[in-house]
């Protein structure tokens, strides 16, 4: 991922909101995709993931969608709630790596209004 | 459940010293994973161990290095600390044999002044 500094993207919203957050990903060979949640002073919490072939995955209030035609992905959150704010990284794991590193995109940081 | 252990929470150094970090994989977990996050930054892969074997290494200094050991658990050594060495770092493990998600613990924040 490339470093944005200390500027991050920010995406307001108000409590019981729905939140898109979106996310461009490099490289066309990668195959596997995860959403990470991050808390001030806390290590990336997994959020939910999707392969290649999928274009859609849906979990507990959150939906990833991914449209590989123009590299995109993103997370959809139903009714935001105070506790949903934080920094929201995707990652992306290059196919054919032998070891699934992952390869973070810049995160946006979702702040929720009470 | 059991969770990534890292430890220490926070280190203090100055430049030119040494550091090592510790991380204590989730049991039964094969794979640790290093990753180093500046302030406002997003993680940045250092370096990967599978089965104790160095198994992918990203853009992790010559400074620095790392092991597996037979109980899984993984060190990070740091030598010569520069000023830019400041940050959080953060280790992640997985299995093979369960699924590829990886479980990151709460980091280690460095501070090398």
């Amino acid at each position: 991922g490339e470093s944005v500094g200390l500027h991050l993207p920010t995406l307001s919203v108000q409590e019981g909101d729905n939140s898109i957050i979106n996310c461009a990903y490099s490289n066309s060979a990668s195959d596997y995709f995860i959403w990470y949640k991050q808390e001030s002073g806390k290590g990336p919490q997994f959020i939910i993931d999707i392969r290649s072939n999928m274009d859609k995955r849906q979990g507990q209030r959150v939906t990833v969608l991914l449209n590989k035609t123009v590299k995109h992905l993103s997370l959809q959150i139903a009714a935001t709630q105070p506790g949903d704010s934080a920094v929201y990284f995707c990652a992306e794991t290059p196919n054919g790596g032998a070891t699934n590193k992952l390869i973070f995109g810049t995160g946006t940081l979702l702040a929720v209004q009470p | 459940a059991a969770g990534v252990i890292q430890s220490p929470r926070h280190l203090i150094k100055e430049k030119r010293e040494t550091a090592t970090l510790k991380c204590y994989p989730i049991p039964r977990h094969d794979t640790v994973y290093w990753y180093q996050q500046g302030p406002g930054q997003d993680p940045q892969f250092l370096i990967s161990f599978y089965e104790k074997m160095q198994s992918d290494k990203g853009s992790i200094p010559d400074r620095f290095s790392a092991q597996q050991f037979s109980d899984y658990h993984s060190e990070l050594n740091m030598s010569s600390l520069e000023l830019g060495d400041s940050a959080l770092y953060f280790c992640a493990s997985t299995s093979w044999k369960v699924k590829n998600i990886q479980y990151f613990g709460a980091g280690t924040r460095l501070s090398v002044l």
